[in-house]
């Protein structure tokens, strides 16, 4: 149970296009979902929470614009590069939780994107 | 504030081998919650542990044991005869309320596991 997976695993675009990552809950509704960034050999980053039908939270120094959150199901959450630029390639994870913030998060496999 | 600390950054053992990942964590919340997650090299972050701050009981699941100790603040994580398998990046993370619950994240340690 609680399996999170994220689509696509691998994106490599040209700078200036605009890439989305897809995050879903295949077993289990997820009240909040959470976007991670991790560059390598680095922790984790949280970039921002989630909750179904409302706008996401973001981190201090996170670009709202810049990354586009939407959570329009308890199922899935989408993140939107817009207009990506080379310093934006990295590993995106998500994460969503059964029930709320104060929940375990189970995390996603990972999308890895590369920039040129 | 709130913090994780692991100190260990890389640890290398030969296949068989006992090891103890540390995890040391600052809080000054009543209520709070402790994980440990294991991130192999396909990079999915694999939850192996949660804990409440109210239950001080040690845990073992098969060849691994966490020993939780309020009293240093620290969250240890033991793999008993440890497998080529369990080469992975160990993270360990705090929870609390006062942070909303958003996961505190250690710096990870990289664990190397020889045949």
């Amino acid at each position: 149970g609680a399996v999170v997976s994220q689509h696509p695993s691998w994106v490599i675009c040209k700078s200036g296009t605009s890439v989305k990552i897809e995050c879903r809950s295949l077993d289990f509704q997820a009240t909040t979902m959470f976007w991670y960034r991790q560059f390598p050999k680095q922790s984790l980053m949280l970039m921002a929470t989630s909750n179904e039908g409302s706008k996401a939270t973001y981190e201090q120094g996170v670009e709202k614009d810049k990354f586009l959150i939407n959570h329009a199901s308890l199922t899935l959450s989408t993140l939107t590069v817009t207009s990506a630029h080379p310093e934006d390639s990295s590993f995106y994870i998500c994460s969503a939780s059964i029930g709320g913030v104060q929940e375990t998060q189970y995390f996603g496999p990972g999308t890895r994107l590369l920039v040129l | 504030a709130q913090k994780v600390t692991q100190a260990q950054t890389e640890i290398s053992v030969v296949e068989k081998e006992d090891v103890t990942l540390d995890c040391v964590y600052e809080t000054r919340d009543t209520t709070y919650y402790l994980f440990w997650y294991k991130q192999p090299p396909s990079g999915e972050l694999v939850f192996l542990i949660r804990r409440n701050s109210f239950d001080e009981q040690n845990e073992i699941s098969g060849r691994y044991s966490w020993n939780f100790q309020k009293s240093t603040s620290s969250f240890n994580f033991t793999i008993t005869a440890s497998q080529v398998v369990d080469s992975a990046v160990y993270f360990c993370a705090l929870s609390a309320d006062s942070g909303t619950y958003k996961y505190i994240f250690g710096t990870g340690t990289r664990l190397k596991v020889l045949a």
